[in-house]
């Protein structure tokens, strides 16, 4: 079964630090991962796919498939970046769907 | 950039009462898909469908619930007959293909009173 897990639910940094936000998945096969992120009161926007490897905002993710972990990086967090991240993963099934880490809320304290 | 849009903003409806959640998906769009968020709580998966049919679905999704795509623009979400509990947002995603991201709307934040 596809299942990710966020151990965080809240993770507070000072601006200017580094920060990771951690997620781990269980699949069979091999999944796309994304971060997705929600400002407040916005809606969930992509944030970053494990495919196309690029840096948006500052973040970066790689995919650790020996350790089936996909972690949200950034060397220098910035208050803007306060929000919940969520962790997501597709399978390449028919009918997929997209299944949702818990989320961490990220606080950056200025 | 398209945009997937819902209407309305807010629904406020009374316990028993059937409520119409709508969503105009991007047009290029095959999968579309909803989903809701308690307040405070995680996104959880309601239904998955393409090519006119219900292709996954969640435990949530029980018989109060419904889709429908009644035009090939419109792609709307029913509740017959509200619970307290159905009190959320719901979310509204499409995609255009397998492998391709989910673009969200905005949402529908629905108080069941």
């Amino acid at each position: 079964a596809q299942r990710v897990t966020q151990p965080e639910k809240l993770l507070s940094v000072f601006k200017g630090a580094p920060v990771e936000l951690k997620c781990n998945y269980s699949y069979s096969g091999s999944p796309e991962l994304f971060w997705y992120v929600q400002y407040s009161r916005q809606r969930l926007q992509l944030l970053l796919r494990h495919i196309s490897r690029e840096s948006i905002k500052g973040f970066t993710a790689d995919l650790n498939k020996g350790e089936t972990s996909f972690h949200l990086k950034k060397p220098f967090a910035q208050e803007e970046d306060s929000a919940m991240y969520y962790c997501a993963l597709s399978g390449h099934n028919y009918g997929q769907n997209f299944v949702f880490g818990p989320g961490t809320r990220l606080s950056v304290l200025p | 950039e398209p945009e997937v849009t819902q209407t309305p903003s807010h629904q406020v409806t009374q316990m028993g009462q059937e409520v119409i959640l709508r969503c105009v998906p991007i047009s290029n769009h095959l999968y579309f898909y909803w989903y809701r968020q308690i307040l405070g709580q995680k996104v959880e998966f309601l239904v998955s469908f393409y090519n006119n049919e219900i292709s996954e679905k969640s435990e949530i999704f029980d018989d109060q619930f419904s889709v429908e795509r009644p035009d090939g623009s419109n792609f709307t979400l029913k509740i017959r007959s509200t619970k307290l509990e159905d009190s959320a947002m719901y979310f509204c995603a499409s995609m255009h293909g397998t492998n391709s991201p989910l673009h969200f709307g905005n949402g529908t934040r629905l108080t069941v009173t």
